[in-house]
C-alpha cells in the first residue's frame, strides 16, 4: 500500500509556463512533507519542505502548497525552465520521525 | 565541503552472492540513511544509522543490514543476493537524527546488478 502516491509519471511543459508537480497521501501521522529533485545519475537533492502547520512555503521559483484535509501537497516551479527537468520525488516522515516515504516521482521535461 | 561519497559506484553480482556497500557521509555530519530505488517502487527507505547505533528500520528482510562506524562511515551489507535487489542504493547524510529542519543530502548511489 502506497503512503505517498504521485499519480503522474510524468509531465511536459512548455518554458516559462507553470509546472504543478502533486503528491497525495494517506497516512495521517505525516506531519513534515518535502520535495526533491533527482537528475540522471545523480542522488536526489532537496529542493523545499513544508511542515503541517503551514499551508504554503515559498522559495525563489518553487512553492509547495498543502491541503491537510484533502492529504495533498502539490509543488508550482514558476517559471519553468529546460534545467528544471528532472525526476521531482516527494516526500513524507511522521511526526515520530519513524516512518520516512518517498512517492514514486513524477518525470518533468520543460521544453524549450 | 565534500559531498557524501558512495563506494563502488557499479558493481555487478550474481544471485546467491553477497555484497557490501560503503557510504562516507559530510564531513560533521553523524546521521547516515540507506535507501533502495527501483523503477517500480520508487525510493525506500532501508535504515537510518546515528552514533553507530541503528535508529530506524524500513520494511526490508534481515539480507539487508548496516552499520555505522565511530568516524560516522556507514557501510550496508546484502546477503544471499537476489535478482529483486538489483537496483539504485542511495546514501544520506544530515547532521543529527529526528530534526525535521536537517536537510539530508544525498550520495551519487551505487548501482548493483544482480544476474
Amino acid at each position: 500500500d502506497q503512503q505517498v502516491k504521485q499519480n503522474s509519471p510524468s509531465l511536459s511543459v512548455q518554458e516559462g509556463r507553470i509546472s504543478i508537480l502533486n503528491c497525495d497521501y494517506t497516512n495521517s501521522m505525516f506531519d513534515y512533507f518535502l520535495w526533491y529533485k533527482k537528475y540522471p545519475a545523480e542522488g536526489p537533492t532537496f529542493l523545499i519542505s513544508i511542515s503541517s502547520i503551514k499551508d504554503k512555503n515559498e522559495d525563489g521559483r518553487f512553492t509547495v502548497f498543502l491541503n491537510k484535509s484533502a492529504k495533498h501537497l502539490s509543488l508550482h516551479i514558476v517559471p519553468s525552465q529546460p534545467g528544471d527537468s528532472a525526476v521531482y520525488f516527494c516526500a513524507a516522515e511522521d511526526n515520530y520521525g519513524q516512518n520516512f516515504v518517498f512517492g514514486p516521482g513524477t518525470r518533468l521535461s520543460v521544453l524549450p | 565541503k565534500a559531498g557524501v561519497t558512495q563506494t563502488p559506484r557499479y558493481l555487478i553480482k550474481t544471485r546467491g552472492q553477497q555484497v557490501t556497500l560503503s557510504c562516507s557521509p559530510i564531513s560533521g555530519h553523524r546521521s547516515v540513511s540507506w535507501y533502495q530505488q527501483t523503477p517500480g517502487q520508487g525510493l525506500q527507505f532501508l535504515f537510518e544509522y546515528f552514533s553507530e547505533t541503528q535508529r530506524n528500520k524500513g520494511n526490508f528482510p534481515g539480507r539487508f543490514s548496516g552499520r555505522q562506524f565511530s568516524n560516522s562511515r556507514s557501510e550496508m551489507n546484502v546477503s544471499t543476493l537476489e535478482l529483486g535487489d538489483s537496483a539504485l542504493y542511495l546514501c544520506a547524510s544530515s547532521l543529527t537524527s529526528g530534526s525535521k529542519e536537517d536537510t539530508q543530502y544525498f550520495g551519487p548511489g551505487t548501482r548493483l546488478t544482480v544476474l
